[in-house]
């Protein structure tokens, strides 16, 4: 079965960090992009960031909102994507997603549970 | 403001159709981007619904169908029934911005 699992998530002051996890399985998870996903309460979806896959050097964007704050990295020996968040800000407050890119054609699919970081002092 | 534009809320009585359309521009939609469609069913994380515009994943029931046109695609529901009563996103992907990937801002369906 084809499964993406977050954790890590919390209460966190402002101006604080805070590292987000995601366990692969089900699928060649090098050769896949892996994305962040976020969504604040009562809100829609906004994208957070990228790693692209094998063929395209795992290079890593940003969403200018989080860029400069947020650090995304993967470890593909682990099937597993991080999300480092520091700089936390109240409007980091979401549920964040982990996705994997099936192709441009394709969307996002699976999509995990989610975990959510509160950003509160 | 989402760079895609999607109604606030829709609604349809059990087995009535309705359509959610999702407009873009020239930079994602307009440009031949595709189009990709998700429910998030209440409390539920989202799910990938209609992909590549039109094309349905397995185990997604035929009462779901998308479409795209210039600027513009749109979401089709069937038949409707309670469970469809779910939070309907879109998403493309835009040329002109440091954030590639691009949302609509939802719809929420309500069955009457």
């Amino acid at each position: 079965e084809v499964q993406v699992v977050e954790s890590g998530g919390g209460l966190v002051q402002p101006g604080g960090s805070l590292r987000l996890s995601c366990a692969a399985s089900g699928f060649s998870f090098s050769d896949h992009y892996m994305e962040w996903v976020r969504q604040a309460p009562g809100k829609g979806l906004e994208w957070v960031g990228r790693t692209r896959n094998r063929a395209n050097s795992y290079n890593i964007e940003y969403a200018a909102s989080v860029k400069g704050r947020f650090t995304i990295s993967r470890d593909n020996s682990k099937n597993s994507l991080y999300l480092q968040m520091n700089s936390l800000i109240p409007e980091d407050t979401a549920v964040y997603y982990c996705v994997r890119l099936v192709g441009w054609k394709f969307g996002f699919d699976p999509w995990g549970q989610g975990t959510l970081v509160t950003v509160s002092s | 403001q989402s760079v895609l534009t999607q109604p606030p809320s829709v609604s349809g009585a059990p087995g009535q159709e309705i359509t959610i359309s999702c407009t873009g521009s020239s930079s994602n939609i307009g440009a031949g981007s595709d189009v990709h469609w998700y429910q998030q069913l209440p409390g539920a994380a989202p799910k990938l619904l209609i992909s590549g515009s039109s094309n349905r994943p397995s185990g997604v029931p035929d009462r779901f169908s998308g479409s795209k046109s210039g600027t513009s695609a749109s979401l089709a529901i069937t038949g409707l029934q309670a469970e469809d009563e779910a939070d309907y996103y879109c998403q493309s992907y835009d040329s002109s911005l440091s954030a590639s990937v691009v949302f609509g801002g939802g719809t929420k369906l309500t069955v009457l």
